[in-house]
């Protein structure tokens, strides 16, 4: 069974600082992989996605994520966070032939000034 | 364009009323879904509608009643709730099921609360 692990549930980081937010999947068949944003007290917001093709996927305010698959990880970074990118993170997986999206328990974002 | 609205924003509901949340897109989307949100929890699949039929339904209790009017619109009845349903619930849009059009698209969310 596919699983998603994102190991920091919690990251603080200084305003301006770059940040890393891990995510690693267990599959043994092609995958997509998804990142979505979630504000508070707001819906899910896509970020950014691999399909295929370029395994360094830009996204949305600035993010960026890389696909490794020897590794099966897809980590999220930003080299420069800002105080309105405190939020929690999700990563998310599914296969070619699935509709359904395995997801990571989330890490929250907390930005320090 | 990748909105999905939701509305109401906010919903509190006693347990013996009968309520009504509506979702839409108009991304020409072929499949719906309805998820449940609990607080610092990814959110749980309820429903999936493709081409207005409903094609999944994850063992949902049945006071949770889906509705595919047309190919925009997807409505969540509730009856009979009890306070643990209480949640945010989120609808999402994707072009088909799966695949690389299986993207999904949420909306902002309703907060349910049942007293």
């Amino acid at each position: 069974a596919q699983s998603v692990t994102q190991l920091d549930s919690q990251v603080p980081v200084f305003e301006e600082a770059p940040v890393e937010l891990r995510c690693n999947y267990s599959s043994s068949v092609s995958v997509y992989l998804f990142w979505y944003v979630q504000y508070p007290n707001q819906g899910l917001q896509l970020l950014l996605k691999y399909l295929s093709g370029s395994t360094l996927v830009k996204g949305i305010n600035g993010f960026e994520a890389e696909f490794n698959k020897s590794q099966t990880s897809f980590h999220l970074r930003k080299p420069s966070v800002h105080i309105s990118d405190t939020a929690e993170y999700f990563c998310a997986v599914t296969r070619d032939s699935n509709y359904q999206l395995i997801w990571g328990a989330g890490t929250k974002l907390i930005i320090k000034p | 364009d990748t909105e999905v609205t939701q509305t109401p924003k906010h919903l509190v509901m006693g347990m013996t009323n009968k309520k009504s949340l509506k979702c839409e897109q108009h991304m020409g989307h072929r499949a719906m879904y309805w998820y449940k949100q609990k607080a610092k929890k990814p959110p749980e699949l309820m429903f999936v509608y493709s081409y207005e039929k409903l094609s999944i339904n994850e063992s949902v209790p049945s006071r949770f009643s889906p509705e595919c009017p047309n190919s925009s619109l997807l409505n969540l009845h509730l009856h009979a709730l009890q306070p643990e349903d209480s949640a945010l619930y989120l609808c999402a849009s994707s072009q088909d099921l799966a695949g690389g059009l299986g993207t999904q698209y949420f909306g902002p969310g309703t907060r349910l609360t049942v007293l």
